[in-house]
């Protein structure tokens, strides 16, 4: 067990829908990533938050949306749904000190 | 930005063999770590190794970073070693991970 708390872990919906991920880091960790792992694909990153800020942003469409929150607790928000959309996306949280990345088990979402 | 290369690309293994499985970068990193993603789609956490050597009973890893390269070693493989071996670098403290394509190792009993 990482520490970092995805949900849902499977989300079936269908395409025009709106979903909203969500991901509790481990405790004491103020970074928040996203990615998104498409089937049979590498990981790409999504959208950086720490502590409550955005620090990076990746190949994030603008049909996708996140925020992290003062409990430091954060959401992606996916709308407009594509049947591209489907793939896991995955949460991480890094460690202050070192930067070691921490993942969550991910949201496996299917778009029909 | 950064590039991560991974070879082999595939690798298939009888169990009890070793195997080597390498990450290239193309810039200088701040971190580097190693992860398992098995079967089941979690991604696990191997080794956090921005340099030098580390070992965790069969595994082991080692980073030269002037030179850009990782090497992940399995020994006595499992099938349970089965999955994509992913490496990760970071290039300045504070961004995000670029994670190369993976090696996707089969271990047959």
């Amino acid at each position: 067990d990482s520490g970092v708390t995805q949900t849902p872990k499977h989300l079936i919906t269908a395409t025009g829908q709106r979903v909203t991920l969500r991901c509790s880091p481990r405790s004491g960790d103020l970074s928040v990533y996203w990615y998104q792992q498409s089937l049979d694909q590498g990981l790409q990153f999504l959208i950086q938050y720490y502590n409550g800020e955005e620090r990076a942003k990746g190949n994030i469409l603008e049909r996708f949306s996140a925020q992290q929150f003062p409990d430091l607790h954060s959401e992606l928000n996916l709308s407009s749904l594509e049947l591209g959309d489907s793939a896991l996306y995955f949460c991480a949280s890094s460690v202050i000190e070192t930067g070691e990345l921490f993942f969550g088990e991910g949201s496996r979402l299917t778009v029909l | 930005g950064i590039q991560v290369e991974q070879s082999p690309p595939d690798l298939i293994l009888q169990e009890g063999a070793n195997s080597t499985l390498r990450c290239n970068f193309s810039d200088s990193v701040n971190n580097l770590q190693w992860f398992h993603q098995n079967p089941w789609g979690q991604l696990i956490n191997l080794f956090y190794i921005p340099s030098g050597t580390k070992q965790n009973g069969r595994l082991s890893a080692t980073t030269v970073a002037t030179e850009r390269y990782s090497l992940l070693y399995i020994s006595s493989s499992q099938t349970t070693d089965s999955g994509v071996y992913f490496c990760a670098v970071e290039r300045s403290s504070g961004q995000n991970f670029v994670f190369g394509p993976g090696t996707r190792l089969s271990v047959l009993p």
